[in-house]
């Protein structure tokens, strides 16, 4: 079966740039997605096919995939940020998600 | 825009069966994908499964001989059952419309509020 392996926890300082990591085989070749959790809340989509961002998500999430990476990028990070964060791809019919990433904004 | 709102149960005792539903409102559950993600306390996200508006579905290998979800176009719900539950399916259980602009692919939006699911006795 497919992994995707995400660091536990990133602390990011506010206004600077956080990224996020996302490791799986081959990942590049596969379209990854981003949901962002904040506590007590359902996920939201953030990023979607690597680096697009649905309406109402603000332009300072952006994401990036190469080879066996794929990275979610938070520029200038809010408070408002701070949150769980999982990837997803879509391999052979199965849906697969991250083990999840918390982000610590202090 | 469509929302998404699971319903059911909040317990359920060991060895029976689990069932949720989720109505779909401010759009049409037809012509779309419609999936059961869930979530234990604390952890990371688990896909259950997704079902076509025309019945076809795919599930989890991991939940596949315990599950069955199905779908009702006349009442704009999609439904989720598994079977002889343990202490390990308690979680959080989403309902999630998926989206497929691409072959290969798979995305998740909106996510209903979820619901959680307590099993025991």
């Amino acid at each position: 079966s497919y992994d995707l392996s995400q660091s536990p926890s990133v602390s990011v300082s506010p206004g600077q740039t956080a990224t996020i990591p996302c490791s799986g085989d081959k990942l590049g070749d596969k379209f990854v997605s981003w949901y962002q959790q904040r506590p007590g809340q359902s996920p939201v989509l953030v990023i979607y096919q690597d680096d697009k961002r649905p309406s109402g998500i603000p332009e300072r999430f952006s994401g990036s995939t190469s080879g066996n990476t794929a990275t979610l990028i938070i520029s200038g990070t809010q408070a408002l940020d701070e949150a769980d964060y999982y990837c997803q791809v879509w391999d052979s019919s199965v849906v697969v998600f991250g083990g999840g990433t918390k982000l610590t904004v202090l | 825009q469509v929302q998404l709102q699971e319903s059911g149960p909040g317990l359920v005792k060991p060895s029976e069966t689990l069932s949720l539903t989720c109505t779909v409102s401010g759009g049409s559950i037809s012509g779309d994908y419609w999936s059961w993600i869930r979530q234990p306390p604390g952890k990371a996200l688990e896909w259950i499964g997704y079902i076509y508006h025309n019945g076809i579905t795919t599930y989890n290998p991991s939940l596949k001989s315990r599950v069955t979800i199905s779908v009702d176009p006349s009442q704009n719900q999609f439904s989720l059952k598994l079977s002889s539950v343990t202490a390990a399916d308690t979680a959080f259980y989403y309902c999630a419309r998926r989206h497929r602009d691409f072959v290969g692919e798979a995305y998740f939006d909106p996510w209903g509020q979820g619901t959680l699911v307590t099993v025991a006795s």
